[in-house]
């Protein structure tokens, strides 16, 4: 049972362009997320988080939406750049622990930037 | 600044035996959390250490236990190793738990089982 769900497996953008990652989850009790970025050979790096009293958190380039209706979060990445390749996790986290309890993360979307 | 360590980087074992796994977190950090990623999938919540106790477990047998040393280094230990234990062991670590922080990961330890 995925509690955390990814569902492109992967994406191609155009570079400059805007990146739209998606995630949706089934858990109520989930109230802090996360994204995580991960390059081949190295563990997963921490990109932006949202805790669910809010609706967006923006950060640089990143920005993390968040609709607890729907219970779906998205990740826009503007202006995508070739660094930018790279599998992104969704994680999610319940307790008010933050993200530093146990995460629980959806299988991740390889984005591929397009020269 | 020392980010979070991981050995060995990779290792190959057979069905049934025994494997440790080590880990040393991020400088400043004290709780350590264990995850399995199994090829295409995830990272999984195994278990976190925090005050060499175990504070919270994820979905995994017995088999799988941990230990955390007073200089907050921790392992990872299975036994009677299966084929499907094949997966990368991530490491990571925070300034405690359940405060806000966000968990910093080391690159992972590679294990197959034959």
């Amino acid at each position: 049972d995925q509690q955390v769900k990814q569902n492109s497996p992967s994406l191609s953008v155009q570079e400059g362009r805007i990146s739209i990652l998606n995630c949706d989850y089934t858990n109520s009790m989930f109230d802090y997320f996360l994204w995580y970025k991960k390059y081949p050979a190295e563990g997963p790096t921490f990109l932006i988080s949202i805790s669910s009293i809010k609706d967006k958190n923006e950060d640089g380039r990143f920005t993390v939406f968040l609709n607890k209706s729907a219970k779906h979060l998205s990740l826009h990445i503007v202006p995508s750049q070739p660094g930018d390749s790279a599998v992104y996790f969704c994680a999610a986290s319940e307790e008010s622990g933050g993200g530093a309890d146990g995460l629980t993360f959806g299988k991740g979307t390889h984005l591929i930037i397009q020269p | 600044d020392a980010g979070v360590t991981q050995s060995p980087t990779h290792l190959i074992k057979t069905r049934g035996q025994q494997v440790t796994l080590r880990c040393s977190p991020k400088s400043g950090h004290d709780t350590v959390s264990w995850y399995q990623q199994a090829l295409g999938q995830g990272p999984q919540f195994i278990f976190q250490y925090y005050e060499e106790e175990e504070r919270q477990r994820g979905n995994f047998p017995d088999r799988f236990s941990g230990h955390q040393f007073p200089n907050y280094s921790s392992e990872l230990n299975v036994n009677a190793l299966l084929l499907g234990d094949s997966a990368l062991y991530l490491c990571a670590s925070t300034l405690g738990p359940g405060v806000g922080e966000t968990q910093y990961f080391g690159p992972g330890t590679r294990l197959l089982v034959l």
